[in-house]
């Protein structure tokens, strides 16, 4: 347990749905993070909220649309998604931004694995 | 913008042989990391590396940051089946740098 929980860890959609991930910390911290990983692109970093606030969007595309209502509670909506958008997506979250505080580890979530079909 | 790249990609030794992976961004660094990710698992921090030239152990395991804060490595003593997984880098850029870049990871399997 690293104190970041997922939910679902497991999710099967078609294409025309519509469905969310979320990700809760119960560590304190003030940043989260969305990644992506995929046999081609390891651990691909998609938005970073700090303080609630976005401050990172890493050219994801609009089908993907995130939301943190709070500093322990980040989700991703996901709409009209591709096949190829099926991989792990992984939550994280760290104490502060990386160039803030250098022992500035992240805590990862177990990940949901999303198959679009 | 910054890049990261690790070698080897993939890695497979006899249990007791020792393993290295190196790590090299194309800008200097302020600090690394290095985290570990066993077969469906998530990552798992290991270390931080801050100075420039800096080494610290853990157990079996050193790790390295470069002189010029470029590269760093990541050297396995005496390798264990325990340590199969995919080992990962991620340097923050610079002076400005807000956000961690993972390198695509070495994966070591260990046959025993």
């Amino acid at each position: 347990e690293t104190g970041v929980t997922q939910t679902p860890r497991h999710l099967v959609m078609g294409m025309t749905n519509k469905k969310s991930l979320k990700c809760e910390q119960h560590l304190g911290h003030n940043a989260m993070y969305w990644y992506k990983q995929s046999a081609k692109k390891p651990l691909e970093l998609m938005f970073v909220y700090n303080f609630k606030e976005q401050t990172e969007n890493n050219s994801v595309p609009s089908r993907f649309s995130p939301e943190c209502p709070n500093s322990s509670h980040l989700f991703l909506h996901l709409h009209t998604l591709q096949p190829e958008d099926s991989a792990l997506y992984l939550c994280a979250s760290s104490q502060d931004l990386a160039g803030r505080n250098l022992n500035n580890e992240q805590f990862f979530g177990p990940g949901t694995r999303l198959t679009v079909l | 913008g910054q890049q990261v790249m690790q070698i080897p990609q993939y890695q497979h030794v006899q249990e007791g042989e020792d393993f290295t992976t190196y790590c090299n961004s194309s800008t200097t660094l302020s600090n690394i990391q290095w985290y570990k990710q066993r077969p469906g698992g998530h990552p798992v921090f290991l270390i931080q590396l801050v100075k420039s030239g800096e080494v610290k152990k853990q157990k079996r395991l050193t790790f390295q940051f470069g002189e010029a804060k470029k590269n760093s490595s990541l050297h396995i003593t005496a390798t264990q089946t325990t340590d199969v997984g995919t080992y990962f880098c991620a340097g923050v850029e610079g002076d400005y740098g807000q956000n961690f870049v993972f390198g695509p990871g070495t994966r070591l399997s260990v046959l025993p």
